[in-house]
C-alpha cells in the first residue's frame, strides 16, 4: 500500500524558515515525481513545488519561487520543502503527494497533510 | 499563473446527473490533454478522480466521467450517490510547466 507521511509543520513568525518532510512507502519511490500542494483554510487547492523521480528538475509556483526550496533523497524516500521569508499568506495544510509527470501530469496518491501556522 | 474557472457551487438529487466545468486559457486546458480532477470530503486528503482528461484511476466508480472541448474541462457525475457530496477540484498542466488548480466546486447533494 503506498502511504505518504508528511511532518515538520508548526508555528513560525513571519520571516521564518521550516522544512517540511514527506516519507514514502509502499512504491518505487525513484521512479516518480513527488509535489508538494497546499491548501489556506477554508480555501481551495494551490500547488506549489514538484520535483522529479531523479531530482534533476524542480518546479515552482510563482507564489513560493526564490523562497521554497524542493528536493529529495531517493536513499531515504523522503521528499523535503525548505521554506525560507515566510508569510502570513503561507499558512495552509500543506500535502505531499505522488506525481507522476513524464506520461501524464497528475497527482495520484496524497497524504494526510501537516499544518504550518505563519504568525507572530 | 491564474487560477482555473469551476462554479463554486452545484447541487443535484439523488440518481441524477450533474457536470462540473473547468474553464481555462490554450496555455493550460486547451493546449494539453493533462486535466485531472481531485475529490475532497471535509477535514480530508483529496482523491484523484479523474486524470488526463478522462481516465479514471483503478477504484473509481465509473460513474465520474471526464471530457474536454476547447479551453474547457469537464466532470460529469452520474447516479448521484449522497457520499459524492464533497468539492471537487481541476488541475491541468501549463506551458510554464507548472501545475494548476481551479478554485474548487462544492457539490450538495439534495
Amino acid at each position: 500500500e503506498v502511504q505518504l507521511l508528511e511532518s515538520g509543520g508548526g508555528l513560525v513568525q513571519p520571516g521564518g524558515s521550516l522544512r517540511l518532510s514527506c516519507a514514502a512507502s509502499g512504491f518505487t519511490f525513484s521512479s516518480f515525481a513527488m509535489s508538494w500542494v497546499r491548501q489556506a483554510p477554508g480555501k481551495g487547492l494551490e500547488w506549489v513545488s514538484a520535483i522529479s523521480g531523479s531530482g534533476d528538475s524542480t518546479y515552482y509556483a510563482d507564489s513560493v519561487k526564490g523562497r521554497f526550496t524542493i528536493s529529495r533523497d531517493n536513499s531515504k524516500n523522503t521528499v523535503y520543502v525548505q521554506m525560507n521569508s515566510l508569510r502570513a499568506e503561507d499558512t495552509a495544510v500543506y500535502y505531499c503527494a505522488k506525481t507522476v509527470w513524464v506520461v501524464g501530469k497528475y497527482m495520484g496518491v496524497w497524504g494526510k497533510g501537516t499544518t504550518v501556522t505563519v504568525s507572530s | 499563473q491564474s487560477a482555473l474557472t469551476q462554479p463554486a457551487s452545484v447541487s443535484g438529487s439523488p440518481g441524477q446527473s450533474i457536470t462540473i466545468s473547468c474553464t481555462g486559457t490554450s496555455s493550460d486546458v486547451g493546449g494539453y490533454n493533462y486535466v485531472s480532477w481531485y475529490q475532497q470530503h471535509p477535514g480530508k486528503a483529496p482523491k484523484l478522480m479523474i486524470y488526463d482528461v478522462s481516465n479514471r484511476p483503478s477504484g473509481v466508480s465509473n460513474r465520474f466521467s471526464g471530457s474536454k472541448s476547447g479551453n474547457t474541462a469537464s466532470l460529469t457525475i452520474s447516479g448521484l450517490q449522497a457520499e459524492d457530496e464533497a468539492d471537487y477540484y481541476c488541475n491541468s498542466y501549463t506551458s510554464s510547466s507548472t501545475l494548476v488548480f481551479g478554485g474548487g466546486t462544492k457539490l450538495t447533494v439534495l
